[in-house]
């Protein structure tokens, strides 16, 4: 059963980068099944797809945030990453790592998520 | 790209039928037959409910249904449970590696 685990500063001031992990555990990130993305749901909204990144490193972002985002995977950690720069405080949401089966096949698995806050 | 529209709210009684409709455009939902579902109760993770349109996976019920008529997706939830109260919102793939969400659907059993 994979799990994933989103890890990162719950707290980020304005005009600064939000970094987030997320670690995959219980199947290899190198599988080459999976498209690993970021979802954020801001606070009583709806959820916003962010991007994915593939094992091999390549990476599709959300047009509206693709200016601010980059992804990053290890493969020797099995993890993935987020890194959003400038935020501000509708930036604040919590933030989600998931899994996208083949042929876009739906968001299997998720980790529990993580608030971030932008405030000074 | 635009947000999917979702009713913000759909009710029914236990035991009823009720369908929340997910509406999107010719490049999205009504483009590729890769519409998903997904419940999301107070707190926790989204959890998929349906795919490729109408696809149940492995443990969701089978009173969880899903179609597509043009560029409208909807879920139909028969034999309401109490359990079955959440948020529901749809995803659909929306060409050039894109996605897009709708604003979510809050289902109350009455």
């Amino acid at each position: 059963q994979v799990q994933l685990q989103e890890s990162g500063p719950g707290l980020v001031k304005p005009s600064q980068t939000l970094s987030l992990t997320c670690t995959v555990s219980g199947g290899s990130i190198s599988s080459g099944a999976k498209y690993w993305t970021w979802i954020r749901q801001h606070p009583g909204k709806g959820l916003e797809w962010i991007g994915y990144i593939y094992y091999t490193g390549s990476t599709y972002y959300n047009p509206s945030l693709k200016s601010r985002v980059t992804m990053s995977v290890d493969t020797s950690k099995n993890q993935f990453s987020l890194r959003l720069s400038s935020v501000t405080a509708a930036d604040t949401a919590v933030y989600y790592c998931a899994s996208e089966g083949p042929s876009h096949s739906g968001y299997d698995y998720w980790g529990q998520g993580t608030l971030v806050t932008v405030s000074s | 790209q635009s947000a999917l529209t979702q009713p913000p709210s759909a009710s029914g009684s236990p035991g009823q039928s009720v369908t929340i409709s997910c509406t999107g455009t010719s490049s999205d939902v009504g483009g590729y037959n890769y519409v998903s579902w997904y419940q999301q109760h107070p707190g926790k993770a989204p959890k998929l409910m349906i795919y490729e349109v109408s696809e149940r996976p492995s443990g969701v019920p089978d009173r969880f249904s899903g179609s597509k008529s043009g560029n409208t997706a909807s879920l139909t939830v028969s034999g309401l449970q109490p359990e079955d109260e959440a948020d529901y919102f749809c995803s659909s793939y929306a060409g050039s590696n894109n996605r897009v969400f709708g604003g979510g659907t809050k289902l109350t059993v009455l």
